[in-house]
């Protein structure tokens, strides 16, 4: 059974500061997603990573996949208050069924 | 401008009432869709695939018979909580995924917050 796990689950940062989020998961999967959530929102997509070493960059975020370690990362850029939120990745297992990790929930202070 | 859209977004309903959440992709014909519970804090999870056409395929320790789901058309996906009770409160999202042109994204709807007193 396809397990995703994310750490840290919480992180509080300074304005400014760069972080990463990881995010492991426990069998193959060829597509990897992120995705940010505000509170009391839906899910907004920010990634789709579809094969080893991709890598994509929007803003601020920056998301790399390495299949064969069976990771994936976010990268935070100089972070600004807007970016609090919490983030999810989510991996595909089997056909269509996505997993999601526990999230992370980022905060960022002035 | 939303590519799945949910309605309704909030809802309360009385103990033992059963309430329907609607589904929609916009733009695009969705074969399957999913459905996704999420409690507050807590991470998404998958209650039931919903297939245009077919019986939806539910999830360990999702009852069916509670939860109805319906996809009768290429563009709408239902989910009925029947005789709902106070634990049944949570927040419920669909998603829909496009097609490989699209790029393998799968869009979530905005979420109905159910709530049973």
């Amino acid at each position: 059974e396809l397990k995703v796990e994310q750490n840290p689950l919480f992180l509080s940062m300074q304005e400014g500061k760069n972080y990463t989020i990881y995010c492991n998961y426990s069998t193959t999967s060829d597509r990897l997603y992120w995705y940010r959530q505000d509170p009391g929102k839906s899910l907004e997509s920010l990634f789709v990573l579809l094969s080893n070493g991709a890598v994509k960059q929007e803003g601020r975020l920056m998301a790399s996949l390495d299949t064969k370690a069976r990771l994936s990362t976010l990268h935070i850029t100089a972070a600004v208050h807007d970016l609090s939120a919490t983030y999810f990745c989510a991996v595909f297992q089997g056909a269509q069924k996505l997993v999601f990790g526990q999230g992370t929930r980022l905060t960022i202070n002035p | 401008g939303a590519v799945v859209s949910q309605h309704p977004s909030r809802v309360i309903c009385k103990s033992g009432t059963s309430v329907k959440i609607e589904c929609r992709s916009l733009d695009f014909q969705a074969t399957t869709m999913f459905w996704y519970r999420q409690f507050p804090k807590q991470s998404l999870m998958l209650m039931a695939t919903s297939n245009e056409g077919s019986k939806a395929t539910y999830e360990q320790g999702v009852e069916k018979d509670k939860f109805l789901i319906n996809h009768a058309s290429l563009t709408l996906s239902t989910l009925t909580v029947t005789s709902a009770h106070p634990e049944d409160s949570s927040f419920y999202i669909c998603s829909a995924p496009r097609d490989p042109t699209f790029g393998n994204t799968i869009y979530f709807g905005e979420g109905s917050w159910l709530t049973v007193v």
